[in-house]
C-alpha cells in the first residue's frame, strides 16, 4: 500500500497562474478531503467526498478554488487565478471508517 | 463555536525525558478525539483516536488521556527520543451525521541530544 499520494510535492508559481494540484487516494477509501496548512491558522478543511461525490466545500475560500473527484482513484484541487495568499501546504487525506490518512502534502508558493 | 486549544505552543526538552502535551476543547457534539504527529515535511500521522466512553489509549511511549467532562485532554510521552521531534495536533471530531473534525493548531516539540 503506497499510501495517498501527492503531486507535486512542491509548486512555485506567478500570480494570476493556473495551479492543478493532484491526489491518489488508498484504494478502497470511500472519502477523500482536501486541507490547507499555514502556520497561522493550522490545519483547515477546504471540501470532502465521499464516494466521489461533494459533500461539504463550505471551507473553499472562494471562487477561485474548485476540486473534482472524476473517479474513486483521482481528485484534482485547482486555484485560477492563484495569489499570494494561496501559498500553503495542501494536504489530501482518505479515509475508511474512523481512519484517516494524510498524503505528504504539497508546498505551493505564489510569487 | 468548535474550537481546540493547545498548549504549550512549542517545548524543548532533553532526550530520555518525560513530557505531557494538553489540549483543551469546545466541540458539540462530541464523537472522538484523536491525536496526530507531523514531522516536518510530511503529513499528518495518527498516533490514538478516543471515544466519549475511553479515559486513556497508548501507542507505544505515548498515552493520551481524555476527560470528556472537563473537555480535556493530554498526550504523555515516556523517555523521549530525538525522533519524537515533531507536532503534535490534537483533533476533535463532531457528528453531524457527517463527521467534521476541528485541528488544534499543534505543540512543536524538540527533543535535544
Amino acid at each position: 500500500d503506497a499510501g495517498v499520494i501527492q503531486s507535486p510535492r512542491h509548486e512555485v508559481t506567478e500570480m494570476g497562474q493556473e495551479v492543478t494540484l493532484r491526489c491518489k487516494p488508498i484504494s478502497g477509501h470511500n472519502s477523500l478531503f482536501w486541507y490547507r496548512q499555514t502556520m497561522m491558522r493550522g490545519l483547515e478543511l477546504l471540501i470532502y467526498f465521499n464516494n466521489n461525490v461533494p459533500i461539504d466545500d463550505s471551507g473553499m475560500p472562494e471562487d477561485r478554488f474548485s476540486a473534482k473527484m472524476p473517479n474513486a482513484s483521482f481528485s484534482t484541487l485547482k486555484i485560477q487565478p492563484s495569489e499570494p495568499r494561496d501559498s500553503a501546504v495542501y494536504f489530501c487525506a482518505s479515509r475508511v471508517g474512523y481512519g484517516y490518512t494524510f498524503g505528504s502534502g504539497t508546498r505551493l508558493t505564489v510569487v | 463555536k468548535n474550537q481546540v486549544e493547545q498548549s504549550p505552543q512549542s517545548l524543548i526538552i532533553l532526550e530520555g525525558k518525560n513530557c505531557t502535551l494538553q489540549c483543551n476543547y469546545t466541540v458539540s457534539p462530541f464523537s472522538n478525539l484523536r491525536w496526530y504527529k507531523q514531522d516536518t515535511g510530511r503529513g499528518p500521522v495518527s498516533l490514538t483516536i478516543m471515544t466519549f466512553s475511553e479515559n486513556t489509549k497508548s501507542n507505544g511511549r505515548y498515552t493520551a488521556t481524555l476527560d470528556a467532562d472537563t473537555k480535556q485532554s493530554s498526550l504523555h510521552i515516556t523517555a523521549s527520543q530525538l525522533s519524537d521531534s515533531a507536532s503534535y495536533i490534537c483533533v476533535v471530531s463532531a457528528d453531524f451525521g457527517n463527521e467534521k473534525l476541528t485541528f488544534g493548531t499543534g505543540t512543536r516539540l524538540t527533543i535535544i541530544p
